[in-house]
């Protein structure tokens, strides 16, 4: 069965700092990723998102995140935070024509001044 | 730019009480979903749809019934409420895929 893990419930960094939030997937088959961010009192946002193709993938403020096949990883980048970065972000995973998009557990991203 | 749109934001219920929560969007997507978001454990999809008049399954659907009477709308009901049933509830919906894009800002429920 495929599941999403996510390493690490909160990160924090310092204003200007790196960003690297993790996720790992489990799948025989390389599925779609997703990153999604979520506001307070918020739905979550499309990051970014990998299909095929590239595995690079850039998405909107800043962030990026890199498929590895060999390491099973999709972790979101970004190299310098802003305050406003300052959110909940959770990876996911789907299969091509599915509906069974699942998502990992979330990591809580603090931005410090 | 409404998008994707859920009403009520809040509600308190009994345990035994019935409900329904109404998804509205706007962006004449075919594929919508009704997720719960739990602590810890992200979003699991409880029921989706395909098209107007079509609805299935997802990974948590007991209690839960849905209906997709018209394109815009995707209604979740509650028939009798349990305390397990306490969660975040968000309506997403998409042009295709099977992997939602656009999210409501979810209904919060609590069954007493």
């Amino acid at each position: 069965a495929q599941s999403v893990t996510q390493l690490g419930s909160h990160v924090s960094v310092s204003e200007g700092a790196l960003v690297l939030l993790r996720c790992n997937y489990s799948s025989s088959v390389p599925p779609y990723l997703f990153w999604y961010v979520q506001y307070p009192n918020q739905g979550l946002q499309l990051l970014l998102k990998y299909t095929t193709g590239a595995t690079l993938v850039k998405g909107i403020n800043g962030f990026e995140a890199e498929f590895k096949k060999s390491e099973t990883s999709f972790h979101l980048t970004k190299p310098s935070a802003h305050m406003s970065d300052a959110a909940e972000y959770f990876c996911a995973a789907g299969n091509t024509g599915g509906f069974k998009t699942i998502f990992g557990a979330g990591t809580r991203l603090f931005v410090k001044a | 730019n409404a998008g994707v749109t859920q009403t009520p934001k809040f509600r308190v219920l009994k345990t035994g009480q019935s409900m329904t929560l109404l998804c509205a969007q706007d962006m004449n997507h075919e594929y919508m979903y009704w997720y719960r978001q739990d602590p810890g454990m992200g979003l699991r999809l409880i029921h989706y749809s395909v098209g107007e008049g079509t609805t299935a399954k997802g990974e948590v659907p007991d209690g839960y019934n849905v209906s997709r009477l018209k394109k815009q709308n995707f209604l979740l009901g509650l028939e009798s409420a349990a305390p397990s049933q306490t969660s975040v509830y968000f309506c997403a919906s998409s042009p295709g895929g099977g992997q939602p894009q656009h999210f409501g800002d979810g209904t919060r429920l609590s069954i007493l």
